[in-house]
C-alpha cells in the first residue's frame, strides 16, 4: 500500500521568516496531495491541495509544489506568524474505487513560530 | 455553513464495554471516512462509506470495530468490548470528492 515520509518532525521559526516541510509518496497511482493544519484539541483543517496534472498551487502565504517524477510533494509557508504554529500533515491518495480518496498520512511537523 | 459534527467530544469507558461514537457529515456530501489518531500509528484510515453502503472497510482493525450509515447522513462507529489500545481520538471526515473536511473527534479513553 502507500506509505507517506514526512520531514522534519518538528520545525521551529522566528516570526516572519519561511517554513518548508517535505514529503514523500510510494505510490505512482497517488494522484492528490492535501495538506492539513491541526491545532490542539481539534480536528484537522485543510488549508491546500494540489493535483497531479499541477506541479504548483499558491493560496496567499501558503504554496505547495510537486514533483511527481521524484514522488514528492512541500508546503512552503512564508511570513509566518506565531498563529501558524500547529502540527501540519500532508497525505496522498488515489482512486481506490468509485468515488473512495481514502487518505494515507505522514507522521505530521510541529511547526513553532516565535514571536 | 455547518461543518462535520462528531459527538461526544470525549468518552471515558471501561475495558469490555461497547460504545457507540456519532459523526454528523455536512449536509449533501455523500463520502464519509472514519479515520482514527494514535500517538503510536498516526492518522489511520479505518471505513469509507458512499451513500448508505461501506465499500471498503479495510483498515477496521478487528472483528470489534464496526459502523453503519443511515440516510446518507449520519453515521455510528461501533467498538465492541473495548481494550485499552482503543484508546486514540477518532475522526469523521466527509467530502463530495477529493476534499476531505474533518470532524472535531472523539477522544476515546479504555481504562
Amino acid at each position: 500500500g502507500e506509505n507517506v515520509e514526512q520531514h522534519p518532525s518538528t520545525l521551529s521559526v522566528q516570526e516572519g521568516d519561511s517554513a518548508v516541510i517535505k514529503c514523500t509518496y510510494s505510490d505512482s497511482a497517488s494522484n492528490y496531495f492535501p495538506w492539513y493544519k491541526q491545532e490542539l484539541g481539534k480536528g484537522p483543517q485543510l488549508i491546500i491541495d494540489i493535483r497531479s496534472n499541477v506541479g504548483e498551487k499558491k493560496d496567499q502565504r501558503i504554496a505547495v509544489t510537486l514533483n511527481k517524477t521524484a514522488k514528492h510533494f512541500s508546503l512552503h509557508i512564508t511570513e509566518t506568524q506565531p498563529e501558524d504554529s500547529a502540527v501540519y500533515f500532508c497525505a496522498a491518495s488515489k482512486p481506490s474505487g468509485g468515488s473512495n480518496y481514502k487518505l494515507t498520512f505522514g507522521k505530521g511537523t510541529l511547526l513553532t513560530v516565535n514571536p | 455553513g455547518a461543518g462535520v459534527s462528531q459527538s461526544p467530544s470525549n468518552k471515558v469507558t471501561e475495558k469490555g464495554k461497547d460504545v457507540e461514537l456519532r459523526c454528523d457529515p455536512i449536509s449533501g456530501h455523500t463520502a464519509l471516512y472514519w479515520y482514527r489518531q494514535s500517538l503510536g500509528q498516526g492518522l489511520e484510515f479505518l471505513i469509507y462509506f458512499q451513500g448508505n453502503s461501506a465499500p471498503d472497510k479495510s483498515g477496521l482493525p478487528s472483528d470489534r470495530f464496526s459502523a453503519e450509515r443511515t440516510g446518507g447522513s449520519v453515521s455510528t462507529l461501533t467498538i465492541q468490548r473495548t481494550q485499552q489500545e482503543d484508546s486514540a481520538v477518532y475522526l469523521c471526515a466527509s467530502s463530495l470528492m477529493y476534499e476531505q473536511y474533518f470532524g472535531p473527534g472523539t477522544r476515546l479513553t479504555v481504562t
